[in-house]
């Protein structure tokens, strides 16, 4: 049982590149999350999916986009990157009632 | 809205000595209650959790924290702070069947002195 992992762990992006992060459970929670974390601002949430099929925006949205194919992956794109990208992003997923977060380990993305 | 507030980004103990960490939230409903912590270059794991029942909750590594409905809080302790302690603490309220996520702190340092 591997919980939530995340893909990649490390990445660099110049400004303008795009990329897709890659988060995987293996619990068969309906819920995921992708959060942004960064020092002072603590947890952020970016955008969430509340089942397959299903996204719903967070409190920082914009500049990213998200796709629930399959019940257990989330995939985070950013379309063209910018330097307020740079970060910690993590995946979360939980369930119902009490939405307890189960995360990943995180992806630290630098863009320059 | 849900807020939490956790009092003090960064907190500094002995070895040896108490932990306390604060946690007020506000609602008028008590929601679900979490402290998770998180350690350098690592994600969020979950420290412990109140839902119903007994008000003093216990979790891993000697931690304990008791929700007091009366002043909204979840304070997070530890008897006797060791080296291993030193991290990054998140408190968390759920609302109780009224939304889909949770609403974090912003975290409070702990650094533990030799």
């Amino acid at each position: 049982n591997a919980g939530v992992t995340q893909t990649p762990k490390f990445r660099v992006l110049k400004t303008g590149q795009s990329m897709t992060l890659l988060c995987a459970q293996d619990m068969n929670h309906e819920y995921m999350y992708w959060y942004r974390q960064d020092p002072g601002m603590g947890l952020r949430l970016i955008h969430y999916s509340v089942g397959e099929g299903t996204t719903a925006k967070g409190e920082v949205p914009d500049g990213y986009n998200v796709s629930r194919l399959k019940k257990q992956n989330f995939l985070l794109g950013l379309e063209s990157a910018a330097p307020s990208q740079t970060s910690v992003y993590f995946c979360a997923s939980s369930y119902p009632p009490t939405y307890e977060q189960y995360f990943g380990p995180g992806t630290r993305l630098t863009v320059t | 809205a849900q807020s939490v507030t956790q009092l003090g980004s960064h907190v500094s103990v002995s070895e040896g000595a108490l932990v306390l960490l604060r946690c007020n939230y506000s609602s008028s409903v008590p929601p679900y209650l979490f402290w998770y912590v998180q350690y350098p270059n690592q994600g969020l794991q979950l420290l412990l959790k109140y839902t119903t029942g007994a008000t003093l909750v216990k979790g891993i590594n000697g931690f304990e924290a008791e929700f007091k409905k009366s002043e909204t809080s979840f304070h997070l302790t530890k008897p006797s702070a060791h080296m291993s302690d030193a991290a990054e603490y998140f408190c968390a309220v759920s609302p109780r069947g009224r939304d889909d996520k949770i609403i974090f702190g912003k975290g409070t340092r702990l650094h533990i002195l030799p």
